[in-house]
């Protein structure tokens, strides 16, 4: 069974760089089937996807925080990363990694960490 | 820029009865819409992707359907653990969701 477990400061100050790490456990993230994804979501509110990377590194981020986003993927480590820089308050959310089912017409996430809980506040 | 637009924001349903959401998204998302189930305090969960394929153990009782720019989600029988919030979903657009609450 695929398991993924999101880890990383749950408190940060304004300005600081965002940093959270996705252990994969049940299945290889070299697999060229799948990409791998950051999903977050502000205290209700709705979700808002981040970026996603295969096994290669091939990335693809939201537009709206591509300047702020890199998602890098370790494969030795079956783990992925993801660095958001300059954060605000605005950034405060509960971050999720998953798997998404990724082909030129179609995208879906179908495993999903627990999520972490990020903080940022002065 | 694709832009999904759920509704209702809130359905209030008693436990047995249906339930119906609608995604309507900006332009065609041909059939490639999916669906999910988000508990409280949980992370959310697949239901159905292709517009109508249940992900692996989702109970007979979700139903998707629709094409285009049109879309539906329906559980025929409500169960206790099915109150909950609701996405769809298209590439890298989420809908603002729909709850469902108890009636």
């Amino acid at each position: 069974q695929l398991q993924l477990q999101e880890s990383g400061p749950g408190l940060m100050r304004p300005s600081e760089t965002l940093s959270l790490t996705c252990a994969v456990s049940g299945d290889s993230i070299s697999s060229s089937s799948y990409f791998w994804a950051w999903v977050r979501q502000p205290p209700g509110k709705g979700l808002e996807w981040i970026g996603n990377i295969d096994y290669s590194g091939f990335t693809y981020y939201n537009p709206s925080l591509e300047s702020r986003v890199t998602i890098s993927v370790d494969t030795s480590r079956n783990q992925f990363s993801l660095k958001l820089s300059s954060v605000t308050a605005a950034d405060t959310s509960v971050y999720y990694c998953a798997r998404s089912v990724d082909t030129p017409i179609e995208r879906y996430f179908d495993y999903w960490g627990q999520g972490a809980q990020v903080t940022v506040s002065s | 820029e694709i832009v999904l637009t759920q509704s209702p924001v809130t359905l209030s349903v008693s436990p047995g009865e249906r339930a119906t959401f609608s995604c309507r998204a900006s332009q065609s998302v041909g059939n490639f819409l999916a669906w999910y189930q988000q508990r409280p305090g949980q992370a959310p969960r697949l239901l159905i992707h292709g517009v109508s394929t249940r992900a692996a153990g989702i109970p007979a009782r979700f139903s998707g359907s629709g094409s285009g720019t049109a879309f539906t989600l329906t559980i025929s029988s409500l169960q206790s653990e099915d109150f909950a919030v609701y996405y769809c979903q298209f590439g890298s657009a989420f809908g603002g969701g729909s709850k469902l609450e108890l009636k």
